[in-house]
């Protein structure tokens, strides 16, 4: 069983649609966690940063980690066609004085107009 | 805001030459990263680094070495560039207690 597991896509949604895209992991030693927004032939950006389990939003997204779960999602309303891109879900835990990142492989998203 | 900068966009090289991929970030960040990124492979962590002249191999490290003589400079180093090399690089970079890292535009490598 791989580490992180995402859906690949793509996913179609239209204009103004929510869009909920998701993650599952399986160590539970996990407690830092990521979204990245990576538009084509570009690198990753940072989009959200939790930590632990519980929601945080920032405008028109939602990141939420159940960790009873082993579950992470990322919600965006009102999606835009800008919105069109892979998002990647990372996550870390930390262990020594130093931490990796453990990615899913992405899940392709497209926004029509 | 935090700055990555990697010095190729656009790579085209032959197979057996050495090849240098570098990555410079302007945020005073210990930790720096190399990764590579193939369709339905994901990223890959190639090499890292916490602190200058050191190095930590990552889950794909055959084929590459990397070099970190001052902190805002990571290089990646291929002896030998091979087919099977090519690949979009990513260098990444973030503080030594930090989780969150910063990416590069990344460096597209093309091996004829």
């Amino acid at each position: 069983q791989k580490e992180v597991e995402q859906d690949p896509g793509p996913l179609s949604v239209p204009e103004g649609a929510i869009v909920s895209l998701n993650c599952t992991y399986s160590n539970s030693a996990f407690q830092y966690f990521m979204w990245y927004r990576q538009y084509s032939r570009k690198g990753p950006e940072l989009l959200m940063y939790t930590y632990s389990s519980g929601n945080k939003e920032d405008g028109r997204f939602t990141a939420q980690v159940d960790k009873s779960s082993k579950y992470i999602s990322l919600f965006i309303r009102d999606s835009q066609p800008s919105d069109s891109a892979t998002y990647l879900c990372a996550m870390s835990a930390r262990d020594s004085g130093y931490s990796t990142l453990t990615f899913g492989k992405g899940t392709m998203l497209l926004v029509s107009p | 805001d935090v700055k990555v900068t990697q010095s190729s966009r656009y790579l085209v090289k032959r197979t057996g030459e050495k090849v240098f991929l570098e990555c410079v970030q302007d945020m005073d960040h210990e930790n720096m990263f190399w990764y590579r990124q193939d369709p339905g492979l994901g990223l890959r962590l190639i090499y890292f680094s916490y602190d200058v002249k050191m190095k930590e191999k990552g889950d794909i490290p055959e084929g590459y070495s990397v070099s970190r003589e001052k902190k805002e400079r990571f290089s990646l180093i291929l002896e030998s560039a091979s087919t099977n090399q090519t690949s979009m690089y990513l260098c990444a970079s973030t503080h030594g207690g930090a989780e969150t890292q910063y990416f590069g535009p990344g460096t597209r490598l093309l091996v004829l």
